[in-house]
């Protein structure tokens, strides 16, 4: 059975830093690209990142790119995100989601989402 | 950047047909893939590539893809497919967009 699960969410203030981890068990982790993809309180989807399998191809939202890195640690079958700099509207229910394939630019859908882990910024 | 407008709420008797739209521009040249997700819980593929359903999402669950405009449909609907429904694509300048999202209530 796959399985994603998010943590390292909290509170945090205005313009400081957060690292969030996915822990994926059931799947060859080092098969398939990953992504976090985003929710604000009450509001829709929103791709935050995603990362190939071996992370030769990494991209980025542009409400991120800049603040934002993602990496992957296929011996500890492991996604991270470090957030840095981080603001208000970077509050949100962050997902880890599986792509279908190895890139993760492939255009494919994701068919594993983990629960989620909460961030929210305030001071 | 681009851009997918769905209708804001779509609702549909027991046992009718739903039709969920998402539009963007020449949206029938990429693959458009569907979520499903209820209150409380993490979004469900239900439509991948436009048409094609993963394993364990029921028969009722259908898609199309043609010009602006990309259906997901729901025939026979139950009270367990209300949820909020989401489309995405992939395009070359704005990488992945989710869709505004479409409340399904079933009456």
């Amino acid at each position: 059975e796959v399985q994603l699960v998010e943590s390292g969410g909290g509170l945090v203030q205005p313009g400081r830093s957060l690292r969030l981890s996915c822990a994926a068990s059931g799947f060859t982790f080092d098969d398939y690209a990953m992504h976090w993809v985003r929710q604000a309180p009450g509001k829709g989807l929103e791709w935050v990142s995603g990362i190939s399998w071996n992370s030769g191809s990494i991209g980025y939202a542009d409400s991120v790119k800049g603040r934002f890195t993602i990496s992957r640690d296929n011996a500890k079958n492991s996604l991270y995100l470090q957030m840095n700099s981080l603001r208000a509207e970077d509050t949100a229910l962050y997902y880890c989601a599986k792509d279908i394939s190895s890139g993760y630019d492939s255009g494919g859908s994701f068919d594993y989402w983990g629960q989620g882990t909460l961030v929210t910024v305030s001071s | 950047s681009y851009e997918l407008t769905q209708p804001l709420s779509v609702s549909v008797a027991l046992g009718q047909t739903a039709r969920i739209t998402c539009g963007g521009n020449n949206i029938g040249s990429k693959n458009v893939h569907w979520y499903q997700q209820k209150p409380g819980q993490a979004p469900v593929l239900v439509i991948y590539r436009d048409s094609n359903r993963p394993s364990g999402i029921p028969e009722r669950f259908s898609g199309s893809n043609s010009g602006n405009t990309a259906t997901l449909t729901i025939s026979r609907a139950q009270a367990g497919d209300e949820a909020d429904y989401y489309c995405q694509v992939w395009d070359s300048s704005s990488l992945y967009v989710f869709g505004t999202g479409t409340k399904v209530t079933v009456l």
